[in-house]
């Protein structure tokens, strides 16, 4: 499977403010995912990043709160903007397998806190 | 959309006894049920997955079943052991590749 980076690991940051996260794969992937992660809670898919497209964000997520980019086929950013304590969660990112399809592997996440 | 759902939310054993967990889902047209396991303060690790063209699927200890017609499937870990004390997640995909929806989690603990 492919090797995902995310930087950074964590981040404590002030209200109002925002973050931008990055996601790194070691070799070219179709489809690439946002997830959040609330403290004991399950994964939320924020959207899809599409590469030369605009996102495609699920039902409660909008680009002007999650703006990201896709600019190539190995990366991505997640920005959190306008930063509020609700925010403070794991953010993954997530590529399909290059196997039998399907199948997703995600980063090693982003922890943020929100003061 | 699509709705998992997933029992029970926390699940203890001894060591060496079996361990079963069990998700629902929504949406007919969902058709590849991957599942993951998560220790702490790591990512979500998969572990094994089905798709709807199978009803069974094994691995080692770890076995996955799908019914169709009721949309539920279920994880079975055999000879548990303190290792596999994680919270576990199952998700359901209406595309191959794309928009994953999982289930609330459950946290298993292995008593040795």
């Amino acid at each position: 499977s492919a090797v995902i980076s995310q930087k950074p690991s964590r981040d404590i940051c002030q209200r109002g403010t925002s973050l931008t996260i990055q996601c790194q794969v070691d070799s070219q992937v179709t489809m690439m995912f946002w997830y959040r992660q609330q403290p004991g809670q399950s994964l939320t898919l924020i959207a899809t990043a599409n590469q030369g497209s605009e996102a495609t964000y699920e039902s409660g997520f909008v680009i002007d709160k999650f703006p990201i980019s896709r600019p190539n086929l190995t990366f991505s950013t997640l920005t959190v903007s306008n930063m509020s304590p609700e925010d403070s969660s794991i953010y993954l990112c997530s590529v399909a397998g290059s196997g039998r399809g399907g199948e997703q592997y995600f980063g090693p996440g982003t922890r943020l806190t929100v003061t | 959309g699509e709705n998992v759902e997933q029992h029970p939310s926390t699940l203890s054993v001894q060591e060496g006894d079996s361990a079963v967990i069990k998700c629902t889902y929504s949406d007919s047209a969902s058709n590849y049920f991957p599942w993951y396991k998560q220790e702490l303060g790591k990512r979500p690790q998969l572990i094994i997955d089905i798709r709807s063209n199978v009803g069974e699927k094994k691995d080692q200890r770890i076995a996955v079943t799908l019914n169709k017609t009721a949309k539920h499937f279920s994880l079975h870990i055999t000879e548990t052991q303190p290792e596999d004390s994680a919270v576990y997640f199952c998700a359901a995909s209406t595309h191959t590749g794309n928009q994953f929806y999982f289930g609330t989690g459950t946290s298993l603990t292995v008593i040795p």
